[in-house]
């Protein structure tokens, strides 16, 4: 296993449209989050799933924002209505030991 | 709650020179401390992690760091700075166990001068 991976790696989207992303994680890890990192930034959580519970999530996560993660495996964040105000990059994490997280390289979200 | 300060987005030291990228922590329970770095168009590595431990922590690179409860501070250091070590990088705090979540600073560019 190479560590996590993330697909797409960048989408470019029009404005109103629905996207997915998805994040499969180091095999037997069994914590899961996302985070949002704009320009000049440091990444924002956005939700955290332990297993296939979803056990948090920030305010920043909108009702057009959703997470998944079916059998505690891969996960899918899906953006419906996009915003331009969604543009960043969206990483994915997963952590077998409390804390220590380790990336994917992220997927770059550009909403013209 | 936990917060994170960096100060300074942008540090640029001479090749060989000694490399200090300041972070201090705000939290009501002892904090578990991290620096990240990320180079272009890339995620987050780790570079070393405080969980309560040793208050000096050393990391990958060359790169270490020292938590002092008393400054709330854990800034990162490494001797003599690289070429490659020009990135991006990141403090992070999270609580105890039940709180899993990194928040995390605003980031320092370090820039190396040959």
């Amino acid at each position: 296993d190479t560590g996590v991976s993330q697909d797409p790696r960048h989408k470019i989207t029009k404005r109103g449209q629905n996207v997915t992303f998805r994040c499969d994680p180091i095999s037997e890890h069994n914590r899961l989050y996302w985070y949002r990192q704009t320009l000049g930034q440091g990444p924002e959580f956005l939700t955290y799933f332990q297993n296939e519970a979803q056990l948090e999530k920030s305010r920043l996560l909108s009702d057009r924002f959703s997470a998944e993660r079916p059998k505690g495996s891969f996960s899918t964040l899906e953006i419906q209505r996009t915003e331009q105000g969604d543009s960043a990059m969206y990483l994915c994490a997963s952590s077998l030991v409390e804390g220590e997280a380790f990336f994917g390289q992220g997927t770059r979200l550009t909403v013209v | 709650a936990q917060s994170v300060t960096q100060l300074g987005s942008h540090v640029s030291v001479s090749e060989g020179a000694l490399v200090l990228l300041r972070c201090n922590y705000s939290s009501s329970v002892p904090p578990y401390l991290f620096w990240y770095v990320q180079y272009p168009n890339q995620g987050l590595q780790l570079l070393l992690k405080y969980t309560s431990a040793a208050t000096l922590v050393k990391g990958i690179n060359g790169f270490e760091a020292e938590f002092k409860k008393s400054e709330t501070s854990f800034h990162l250091t490494k001797p003599s700075a690289h070429m490659s070590d020009a990135a991006e990088y990141f403090c992070a705090v999270s609580g105890n166990f039940g709180n899993e979540k990194l928040t995390f600073g605003t980031g320092t560019r370090l820039t190396i001068i040959p």
